[in-house]
């Protein structure tokens, strides 16, 4: 069964930083790309970056270019998000997913910038 | 990075059908843009629907099927159910980065 569980969420100042994981299992990771994509609280999903499988091409949201850094390991089939400069508007629950195509998803993990 | 954009809110009868549409401010939205269709309902994780504009997955309902028309990727539920009410998102591909649109809210009444 395929599953991803995102974790490393949790409350955080402005200009703080957090990395999230998404731990996967039941398939073989390496061969997939992955795609974190957000919502903030009661909003729409907002696409934020996504690495192919080898780790050797990314590409982000303009919102976060800058800011956010997408990696992976594959030898422990978990994804990450490194988070710097975080700011109020971040807040939101983070989903990783994989591609392609884009099936299963995380259930997410909440990030709350606040002071 | 481009707008993609989606009605607001539909409201479609027990039974009936209604056509979700996308659009890209870029221009027509081709098979290139590789649409796919997410639901979400409230509280839960959204679920891949429909990917590269018509193909299924295997728990998609035979009810939703998906297309471009009028230079937008489409959407359509076919005999709608009260479970299908839920927020709908298209999520579509530019050269590498991907733009959802701002959801489009069914109700079933």
């Amino acid at each position: 069964e395929v599953q991803l569980v995102e974790s490393g969420g949790g409350l955080v100042q402005p200009g703080g930083s957090l990395r999230l994981s998404c731990a996967a299992s039941g398939f073989t990771f390496s061969r997939y790309w992955m795609h974190w994509v957000r919502q903030a609280p009661g909003k729409g999903l907002v696409w934020v970056s996504r690495i192919n499988s080898d780790g050797s091409s990314t590409s982000y949201a303009d919102s976060v270019k800058g800011r956010f850094t997408i990696s992976r390991d594959n030898a422990n089939n978990t994804l990450y998000v490194q988070m710097n400069s975080l700011r109020a508007e971040d807040t939101a629950v983070y989903y990783c997913a994989r591609d392609p195509p884009i099936d299963h998803w995380g259930q997410g993990t909440l990030v709350t910038v606040s002071s | 990075q481009a707008v993609v954009t989606q009605e607001p809110s539909l409201t479609v009868s027990p039974g009936g059908t209604v056509t979700l549409t996308c659009g890209s401010s870029t221009g027509a939205v081709t098979s290139g843009h590789y649409p796919y269709w997410f639901q979400q309902k409230s509280g839960q994780a959204p679920r891949t629907l429909i990917y590269d504009t018509s193909n299924k997955h295997s728990w998609t309902p035979a009810r939703f099927s998906g297309s471009l028309l009028g230079g937008k990727a489409a959407l359509t539920l076919s005999g709608a159910q009260p479970e299908d009410e839920a927020d709908y998102y298209c999520l579509l591909s530019y050269s590498g980065a991907r733009v959802f649109g701002g959801g489009t809210k069914l109700t079933v009444l």
